[in-house]
């Protein structure tokens, strides 16, 4: 079965970091495009950052310079690193992969893991 | 950067019903490469329409994508209940950001 299933979430107090994990059954994660998505608490889907086949990676003017996407082809693991958290990015994390063949649509999701910032 | 707008931002139907969401681009997508995504409260997206109009693994032919250049537009001929939900538009393709239209609420009349 084709699957993601994210961790890493928690409490995290504002100026600290946490690193999100997302777990991939069923299809290589070094295969396809991987992103991370967020949302805000009733809000809207904010795309956070990619990371393609071949190892670029690209983020949101919302995190650059503060987080870092990356995978590990052994685990078949994609992580997000956050650092220097602000109140504005708690949200869920949603990990999705973007297949080729749907024109690097995301067509499986996972469940989400929630990071929460607050002193 | 691509900025997408969804209209209206709640719509209200009854089953049965047809259903036009709207998404409009800042800018035209060269690639005319558009996707949908529905959501339902406490779960995750689902992939709906990918490049504008080809319908994902599973998803009902009521579902149907158009449109090219800024303006695009998912359609639902018949609502069935289980279709209110929130629709995303979302810019995808090779160059990033990917980035989301702000949401349309379907919510029953």
């Amino acid at each position: 079965e084709v699957q993601l299933v994210e961790s890493g979430g928690g409490l995290v107090q504002p100026g600290g970091s946490l690193r999100l994990s997302c777990a991939a059954s069923g299809f290589t994660v070094s295969s396809n495009y991987m992103s991370w998505v967020r949302q805000a608490p009733g809000k809207g889907l904010e795309w956070v950052s990619v990371i393609y086949t071949g190892g670029s990676t690209y983020y949101a003017d919302s995190v650059r310079d503060r987080s870092t996407i990356s995978r590990d082809k052994s685990k078949n693991t994609l992580f997000l690193q956050m650092n220097s958290l602000k109140i504005e990015d708690a949200a869920v994390y949603y990990c999705a992969r973007a297949p080729r063949y749907y024109y690097y649509a995301m067509d499986v999701w996972g469940q989400g893991t929630t990071v929460t910032v607050s002193s | 950067e691509v900025v997408l707008t969804q209209s209206p931002g709640t719509l209200s139907l009854s089953p049965g019903e047809r259903a036009t969401l709207s998404c409009r681009a800042s800018q035209s997508l060269s690639n005319n490469c558009l996707a949908w995504y529905q959501q339902k409260p406490g779960q995750a997206p689902r992939l709906l329409i990918y490049g504008t109009s080809s319908r994902a693994t599973g998803i009902p032919d009521r579902f149907s994508g158009s449109g090219s250049g800024t303006d695009f537009t998912l359609t639902i001929s018949r609502l069935e209940p289980e279709d209110f939900a929130v629709y995303f538009c979302q810019q995808c393709g090779l160059s990033p950001p990917y980035t989301f239209g702000q949401g349309t609420k379907l919510e029953i009349k």
